[in-house]
């Protein structure tokens, strides 16, 4: 079964510096990976995903398939980016998309 | 941008009661999903839905959830007897891209 891991539940950065946000998975096969962001009091967005290999809002996350690891980087963090970000796995199934999260990391962007 | 809404935002209901969440998904995909997080925990699949059947279920979803799109727009969630661990907020998708705002479910 696959499983989503992220160590952190919290994690406050100072406004500028850089973010790291940790997320190992376990899956036998090949997944694809995703962020979400989900600000206060809003949905869960989608933020980005592996396959994209795109930046949003300054983001970026690479995947690496040795470490298991699709860890969210930012150089600069900005204040606007306090919010609750999940990683996800996600193995289709014909056409069947079902997500598996990780239990999110919190990050507070200290100004 | 299209998106997904999901009714009520807030539902308070007695143990034993009977509840329906309502969504309402972006028309034109295919699959749609429910997905519960309970208090301080992680995000968690229920169900999936295709075809106006169930594709995939979790081990969560037993005998007293029940999904199914009545009228070819609203996606609807059925608990048949809540009890105080149903208590969760309770999201819809339609895709992996987009979900509902959530309907926090308290069951007193």
């Amino acid at each position: 079964a696959q499983r989503v891991t992220q160590p952190e539940k919290l994690l406050s950065v100072f406004k500028g510096a850089p973010v790291e946000l940790k997320c190992n998975y376990s899956y036998s096969g090949s997944p694809e990976l995703f962020w979400y962001v989900q600000y206060s009091r809003q949905r869960l967005q989608l933020l980005l995903r592996h396959i994209s290999r795109e930046s949003i809002k300054g983001f970026t996350a690479d995947l690496n398939k040795g470490e298991t690891s699709f860890h969210l980087k930012k150089p600069f963090a900005q204040e606007e980016d306090s919010a609750m970000y999940y990683c996800a796995l996600r193995v289709s199934n014909f056409g069947n998309e079902k997500l598996t999260f990780g239990t999110g990391t919190r990050l507070t962007i200290i100004p | 941008e299209p998106e997904v809404t999901q009714t009520p935002s807030h539902q308070v209901t007695q143990m034993g009661q009977e509840v329906i969440l309502r969504c309402v998904p972006i028309s034109n995909h295919l699959y749609f999903y429910w997905y519960r997080q309970i208090l301080g925990q992680k995000v968690e699949f229920l169900v999936s839905f295709y075809n106006n059947e169930i594709s995939e279920k979790s081990e969560i979803f037993d005998d007293q959830f029940s999904v199914e799109r009545p009228d070819g727009s609203n996606f609807t969630l059925k608990i048949r007897s809540t009890k105080l661990e149903d208590s969760a907020m309770y999201f819809c998708a339609s895709s992996s891209a987009f979900f509902g705002q959530g309907t926090r479910l308290t069951v007193v």
